[in-house]
């Protein structure tokens, strides 16, 4: 079982918004300003898409934005394409003793 | 152009050890800690471990300490993860990431599969 909670899958009709969920504990996405989120192709590189709760990299488009509210983050993708089929990972660092990184079990994005 | 590139991955008997190799391109290697993050058939993302820039600082996940050991070559741009008495539950692709100063990783590499015969 992953540290942080993510719906197993998520869907959507190209155009649409969907929002996708991270739920941590107060050790993690609770306590820090440090949540990240992934993009995967299966077979590639995952890819960088929000840092820093609402940070997005250069060159990732504005489709995408992130937010977070107690022990939860959530990831939000408006003006749905059939390239954003994917599969979504969260992360964030954690004052755990036993590890610095907690991510998602991932959440699989469908564009109907 | 930033880039990951993993290799030695591959089928290895229960018990038994491989060396994962990152080799980095087109950044300041020396100035960054590396990660080792894994992912299991089916499953989410798990981070392994990481190294200080230096290599003066290594981190574990309590499920990989005692057998597996990250180390680094700045001279060779390259990273490392030697494994060893290694389980099933050790099947994965494995990736090196960039641990970036904003707190994430970026970039990551294409990844690596081992895969643990019992």
């Amino acid at each position: 079982q992953s540290a942080l909670t993510q719906p197993a899958s998520v869907s959507g009709s190209p155009g649409q918004s969907i929002t996708i969920s991270c739920t941590g504990t107060s050790s993690d996405v609770g306590d820090y300003n440090y949540v990240s989120w992934y993009q995967h192709h299966p077979g590639k590189a995952p890819k960088l898409m929000i840092y820093g709760v609402n940070i997005r990299p250069s060159g990732v488009s504005n489709r995408f934005s992130g937010s977070k509210s107690g022990n939860t983050a959530s990831l939000t993708i408006s003006g749905l394409q059939v390239e954003d089929e994917a599969d979504y990972f969260c992360c964030s660092y954690t004052r755990s003793s036993t590890l610095n990184w907690v991510f998602g079990g991932g959440t699989k994005l469908t564009v109907l | 152009e930033v880039q990951l590139v993993e290799s030695g991955g591959g089928l290895v008997q229960r018990g038994g050890s491989l060396r994962l190799s990152c080799a980095a391109s087109g950044f300041t290697f020396s100035t960054y800690w590396m990660s080792w993050v894994r992912q299991a058939p089916g499953k989410g993302l798990e981070w392994v471990a990481n190294i200080k820039q230096d290599g003066s600082q290594k981190n574990y996940v309590d499920s990989v300490k005692g057998r597996f050991t990250i180390s680094r070559d700045n001279a060779k741009n390259s990273l490392y993860l030697q494994m060893d008495s290694l389980r099933a539950e050790d099947t994965a692709v494995y990736y090196c990431a960039r641990e970036g100063s904003a707190w994430n990783f970026d970039p990551w590499g294409q990844g690596t599969l081992v895969t643990v015969s019992s």
